[in-house]
């Protein structure tokens, strides 16, 4: 079947990095994605991986092993905005075209 | 910029209501969505459709139903508002095949209280 475990919380201090982990079963693979979701609002696209390696931008960075099927988001000087749940994404290829979505890990940034 | 948007950001309806929610989207994608986030369980699809009276059943449909009379709008229909349907519903389009990663582009999102 296809499943995707994260943390369900984080707490981190402002300035600081934190590593968000994302681990996924799932067949057909097509690439994973980071979103970021503010409370009461949507999430957004912040990264994607389809290729094994890290990929950088700015301040955010996410990795992925695709033999491990293991995933990170790295967040570097964390600012107070960065308080948000962070959602890792696996798209899929089999059965037609689908994205399933972890629980969602919630990050607190304190001063 | 994708632009989704959705009918209504909070809506409360009574125990077997029909409620309709809608979903515009103005950059002529062809794979739309409809998902509900409850917590602890993160996205789950409801219904998703490919192209114009196409649509495809997703993880959770039961006690849903969908349109997709154009290809801009997408409905969600609750043909009879139950209380365990009280959640967020969030409606999402897609890059289209062949134009980069398939990400996920999300309307603001309607909270729906069924009371």
């Amino acid at each position: 079947g296809q499943n995707i475990d994260q943390p369900t919380e984080m707490t981190a201090t402002e300035g600081a990095i934190v590593q968000i982990n994302c681990t996924y079963q799932t067949s057909g693979f097509n690439g994973l994605f980071w979103y970021q979701q503010h409370a009461g609002e949507a999430p957004t696209f912040l990264s994607y991986n389809v290729l094994d390696g890290l990929e950088e931008k700015g301040r955010f960075s996410s990795f992925l092993s695709r033999s491990k099927g293991y995933s990170y988001l790295l967040l570097k000087e964390l600012q107070m905005k960065d308080s948000a749940s962070y959602l890792c994404a696996v798209s899929s290829n089999t059965g037609g075209f689908k994205t399933i979505f972890g629980a969602g890990t919630r990050l607190f940034v304190k001063a | 910029d994708v632009k989704v948007t959705q009918s209504s950001r909070y809506l409360v309806k009574r125990t077997g209501e029909k409620v309709f929610l809608e979903c515009v989207q103005d950059m002529d994608h062809e794979n739309m969505f409809w998902y509900r986030q409850d917590p602890g369980l993160g996205l789950r699809l409801i219904y998703f459709s490919y192209d114009v009276k196409m649509k495809e059943k997703g993880d959770i449909p039961e006690g849903y139903s969908v349109s997709r009379e154009k290809k801009e709008r997408f409905s969600l229909i609750l043909e009879s508002a139950s209380t365990n349907q009280t959640s967020m519903y969030l409606c999402a389009t897609v890059t289209p095949p062949g134009q980069g990663a398939d990400t996920q582009y999300f309307g603001p999102g309607t909270r729906l209280t069924v009371l």
